[in-house]
């Protein structure tokens, strides 16, 4: 069965340090890897995503994953955090090729202290 | 990227009656569309699949005669949800793809609150 797991429900950081939020997935077969962010009360907004071209991931506003397949971890860095990073992160598989279902993480929320 | 637009953006309804939520494409036709739940502080859940011309098929646990889903273009896909009670109140998001796509867009979701 495919899931993904999140290790961390929070995360809290100090503005201009570095981010890191923990994805670890499951899957049969050769995943397609998504991190989400959504801030409160809003949808999702893509950050990244890994589709099996080069396992290190770069994605908008200074975030970058990488995917490794020995470990079947997608974790999400940032060199330096900013208060707006402050939001809810997800860890998405697409499992297969072919379908479009979404497995969705727990998620981690981010807190980006002063 | 692509567009999904969902419409209202919030919505608060008498219990008992029903809402209809919409979701769009505005500048791709999407051949597929999800939606999905969201529970305060939790992950989000897929609720059914709607292909454009067909029935909806839904995710094991989802009452399809009260989470209603109609997919009638390739644009536009609506759930509506009937008979609304104060446990229906959540945050449901949609995402749609089309063909060649590797990621689905989700729209900017919908609050809704039953009293």
């Amino acid at each position: 069965a495919q899931s993904v797991t999140q290790l961390d429900s929070h995360v809290s950081v100090s503005e201009g340090t570095p981010v890191l939020l923990r994805c670890n997935y499951s899957s049969s077969y050769s995943p397609s890897l998504f991190w989400y962010v959504q801030h409160p009360n809003k949808g999702l907004q893509l950050l990244l995503k890994y589709t099996s071209a080069a396992t290190l991931v770069k994605g908008i506003n200074g975030f970058e994953a990488e995917f490794k397949k020995s470990e079947t971890s997608f974790h999400l860095t940032k060199p330096s955090a900013h208060m707006s990073d402050a939001a809810e992160y997800f860890c998405v598989v697409r499992p297969t090729s072919g379908t479009y279902k979404y497995i969705f993480g727990t998620g981690t929320r981010l807190k980006v202290l002063a | 990227g692509a567009v999904v637009s969902q419409h209202p953006s919030w919505v608060i309804c008498k219990s008992g009656t029903s809402v209809k939520i919409e979701c769009r494409s505005l500048d791709f036709q999407a051949t597929t569309m999800f939606w999905y739940r969201q529970f305060p502080k939790q992950s989000l859940m897929l609720m059914a699949t709607s292909n454009e011309g067909s029935k909806a098929t839904y995710e094991q646990g989802v009452e399809k005669d009260k989470f209603l889903i109609n997919h009638a273009s390739l644009t536009l896909s609506t759930l509506t949800v009937t008979s609304a009670h104060p446990e229906d109140s959540s945050f449901y998001i949609c995402s749609a793809i089309n063909r060649g796509n590797t990621e689905a867009f989700f729209g900017q979701g919908t609050r809704l609150t039953v009293v």
